[in-house]
């Protein structure tokens, strides 16, 4: 079964420093991969996903992340934080086939906080 | 255009009773989603419609949790004979198709059994 870890419930940062939330996949066949976002009382938001070709991905809001196979990883950065940053991220996969495709199997979110 | 819409926005319930949840997709959308977000943790599949039917419905947690899309468009949870447990947000999302199509989350229902 595949599961989804996010290292860190709470990531600080200042104003203008780098964001880097970390997220690592567990599954015997890559999957598709996504971060969301979640704004206080707000819905989530997708960020970006990978699903083939390019390993860097770009999102909004200035967010990239990189698919590592070797590393299972897909870890979120920006270069400079910024106040309006702070929210909930979650990183998610899914199935790339079978009757599950598309059912997202979250982690269970890195809230960051972004410090004047 | 409109997005995903969920109602109510909150609900609270005494333990036993029965609740429905309403979601409505974004028109158009074939794709239904529902999860379960208990504080502190991502949100939990439940169920997901294709069209009316239920392609997958493996993390509904026991039977007491039923959904259904009659028309292929507004779905409604139904939980029977509620428990403290099963307080949570419900999420709601649409997608145009399953698979890598994004997936367009509503604001969700807070649920509470007290």
């Amino acid at each position: 079964a595949q599961s989804v870890t996010q290292l860190g419930s709470h990531v600080s940062v200042s104003e203008g420093a780098l964001v880097l939330l970390r997220c690592n996949y567990s599954s015997s066949v890559p999957p598709y991969l996504f971060w969301y976002v979640q704004y206080p009382n707000q819905g989530l938001q997708l960020l970006l996903k990978y699903t083939t070709g390019a390993t860097l991905v770009k999102g909004i809001n200035g967010f990239e992340a990189e698919f590592k196979k070797s590393e299972t990883s897909f870890h979120l950065t920006k270069p400079s934080a910024h106040m309006s940053d702070a929210a909930e991220y979650f990183c998610a996969v899914s199935d790339r086939y079978g009757g599950s495709q598309g059912n997202l199997i979250f982690g269970k979110g890195t809230k960051l906080s972004v410090k004047p | 255009g409109a997005g995903v819409s969920q109602t109510p926005s909150n609900k609270v319930t005494e333990k036993g009773k029965y609740v429905e949840l309403r979601c409505d997709p974004i028109s158009g959308h074939t794709a239904l989603y529902w999860y379960r977000q208990s504080l502190g943790q991502g949100p939990e599949f439940l169920i997901y419609f294709q069209g009316t039917g239920a392609a997958d419905d493996s993390g509904l947690p026991n039977d007491r949790f039923f959904a259904v899309r009659p028309e292929g468009s507004v779905s409604t949870l139904k939980i029977q004979r509620t428990e403290r447990g099963d307080s949570a947000v419900y999420l709601c999302a649409s997608s145009l198709q399953p698979g890598t199509s994004e997936q367009y989350f509503g604001p969700g229902t807070r649920l509470t059994v007290t």
